[in-house]
């Protein structure tokens, strides 16, 4: 069964950095697109990020674009998405998603919640 | 960027009575719109996709209809598992989008 596990949340200062990881099994991950998908405290779903199944295609959400970057490791099957110039409004839960193609999700891990505060 | 607006913001249903969730598009986005639930403390879920057809495993009681701008999802008979918030998201456009969201609620 196809299961994605978020790791490195935590609570990071005003312009710190942090980088999320997104164990991928249960899936041929290096034949499938990926995102990640935010969600702040109490609001909806904001799209943040996408990399096509090579890695040499990436899209940005126009809040995170220039601050984030998703990258991907095939051969280790974890998806990264790599944050700095953190903001108290990036606060939320990070969701790592498949792709189902095209450019929908079919599958979403648990969420990691990354808090920015001083 | 196509902005999704969605009413109404939230639906008060008795169990066992049906539902109707619109989403409306800001440019034409085909038919490349899909749905999904969340329930509190979880991941969304997957409904539908390509505006009509059901993703794995989801109960018939759920449909989507639309193209273009308008767009609706239908639940036929709302059980208690049904009682969550809907998002819908297009994907025809950069960036990827979704609408506010409607919270069907138990009337």
């Amino acid at each position: 069964q196809v299961q994605l596990v978020e790791s490195g949340g935590g609570v990071v200062q005003p312009g710190g950095s942090l980088r999320l990881s997104c164990a991928a099994s249960g899936f041929t991950f290096s034949h499938f697109d990926m995102h990640w998908v935010r969600q702040a405290p109490g609001k909806g779903l904001e799209w943040a990020a996408h990399i096509r199944y090579d890695g040499t295609t990436k899209n940005y959400g126009d809040s995170v674009k220039g601050r984030f970057t998703i990258s991907r490791d095939n051969s280790n099957k974890t998806l990264y998405l790599e944050m700095s110039g953190l903001r108290p409004e990036d606060t939320a839960v990070y969701y790592c998603a498949k792709d189902r193609s095209p450019l929908h999700l079919d599958y979403w891990g648990q969420g990691i919640l990354v808090t920015v505060s001083s | 960027e196509t902005v999704l607006t969605q009413s109404p913001a939230t639906l008060s249903v008795s169990p066992g009575e049906g539902a109707t969730l619109s989403c409306r598009a800001s440019q034409s986005v085909s038919i490349n719109l899909a749905w999904y639930q969340q329930k509190p403390g979880q991941a969304p879920r997957l409904l539908i996709f390509g505006a009509s057809t059901r993703a794995t495993g989801i109960p018939a009681r759920f449909s989507g209809s639309g193209s273009g701008t308008d767009f609706t999802l239908t639940i036929s008979s709302l059980q208690s598992e049904d009682f969550a918030v809907y998002y819908c998201q297009q994907y025809t456009n950069w960036p990827l989008t979704f609408g506010g969201g409607t919270k069907v609620e138990i009337k």
